[in-house]
Parts: C-alpha cells; structure tokens; sequence
C-alpha cells in the first residue's frame, strides 16, 4: 500500500509571506498526486493534481506544487499567504488501484 | 454538471444506537464510491469503497457496515455505535472520463456518540 508523509501537522505564516507545506510519498511508480484543502466542517476541496503531466502543478487561490520523482515529493507552496488560506491541507496519492492515501493533514494558520 | 449530497450534517446519538449516513451522486453514472473517517486531529482513514452495485470493499475492521443499493447511493450503517465511532464522516466518488483520478467529496456528516 501507498503512504503519504506530511511533515509538520502545523505552521504558522504571517500574512504575505512564503507558504510551504511538505508532502512525501512512498511509491515505486510515479503516481497521481493531489493536495486538498479542508475549511473548518466542511468537506475537502481539490486544489491541484499532478497526473503525469508538467511536473510543476498549478492550483486554485495562487497555490503550486512540485513533483520531484528522485526526493519522492510534491510539496505545495505560494509566494504570499493571505488569511483566508487558514485551513487543513492534504496531501494524498492514487495508486494504480484507483485507491487514495492521505496524509494526517497539514493546519495552515496565518498570523496578521 | 456532478454533485454529491450527504445526510444528515450533523448527528448525535448514543452508545448502542443504530446509525445510518447516506450518500447520492448526481449528474455521473456507475461512479466509485468511497466513505472516509475523519476523528479530530487526525487525517481520513478509507472505511469502505465500492465499484458497482452491491459491490462493498472494506477496509478497516470494524462495527460498521456499506451497502450500495443503487448506482449513485452510497450508505454506511451501525447497527451499535461505539463512542470511539465518534468523527466526520466524508462520502467522496471519482467518475471516469472527463475529471477522472480526482476525488469529489460530500460536505460530511459529523457524528458525535454519547
């Protein structure tokens, strides 16, 4: 099976600096990558996927993320964090089962 | 266009209670579907999955149960709930074609075992 490591289950920004959140997996095959954001009792929201494609991702809300095959990675990032970025972020991969793995999640909380 | 919709939102119940969370698709057809636990502070753990009809994968061990009467219906059922049951619960489906590889999730629904 599949797993997702996501390092640091907090971090803190403040508002307009660099976000980045750290994602790493374990697979033998390049798989399908995701990261999801998660408001407060909500559901999960897709902000980007990584499919095979470019290996540097665009998201939704200015977010990015970064394949790389040989540290095993996809680590989002975005240059300026602003307050309405404070949720739970996700990482998570599809292997060849069609079956997701997620990370234990990352809170992003951003300081005025 | 495709929606997923869950019910209830929110639930409290007691210890040795039944429980029944349900889950409808909209706008697809013969998705995957998946339910998803969430306890507090910690990530989603895969409770069930299934490819078709009456067709249910589970995935962790324990009191709970999927059934997947119709195509786009997607229910997780106790016939007793425990209180470490307690959690947000995600119904999610990923369809083929057109978005496909990508997860789609309900809104939950968070039950609280008393």
């Amino acid at each position: 099976a599949q797993s997702v490591t996501q390092l640091g289950s907090h971090v803190s920004v403040s508002e307009g600096a660099l976000v980045l959140l750290r994602c790493n997996y374990s697979s033998s095959v390049p798989p399908y990558l995701f990261w999801y954001v998660q408001y407060p009792n909500q559901g999960l929201q897709l902000l980007l996927k990584y499919t095979s494609a470019a290996t540097l991702v665009k998201g939704i809300n200015g977010f990015e993320a970064e394949f790389k095959k040989s540290e095993t990675s996809f680590h989002l990032t975005k240059p300026s964090a602003h307050m309405s970025d404070a949720a739970e972020y996700f990482c998570a991969v599809e292997d060849t089962g069609n079956q997701f793995y997620f990370g234990t999640g990352t809170s992003l909380t951003v300081i005025p | 266009s495709q929606t997923i919709h869950q019910w209830p939102a929110t639930l409290v119940q007691p210890v040795g209670s039944p429980l029944s969370l349900e889950c409808t698709v909209e706008g697809t057809s013969n998705p995957n579907l998946y339910w998803y636990r969430q306890a507090a502070g910690r990530g989603l753990q895969l409770l069930f999955y299934s490819v078709g009809i009456g067709q249910i994968s589970s995935e962790v061990p324990q009191n709970l149960s999927a059934s997947r009467p119709q195509d786009r219906q997607f229910i997780l059922s106790s016939k007793k709930l425990l209180l470490s049951d307690s959690g947000f619960y995600l119904c999610a489906w990923r369809g083929l074609g057109t978005g496909a590889n990508v997860l789609t999730f309900g809104a939950g629904s968070r039950l609280t075992v008393l």
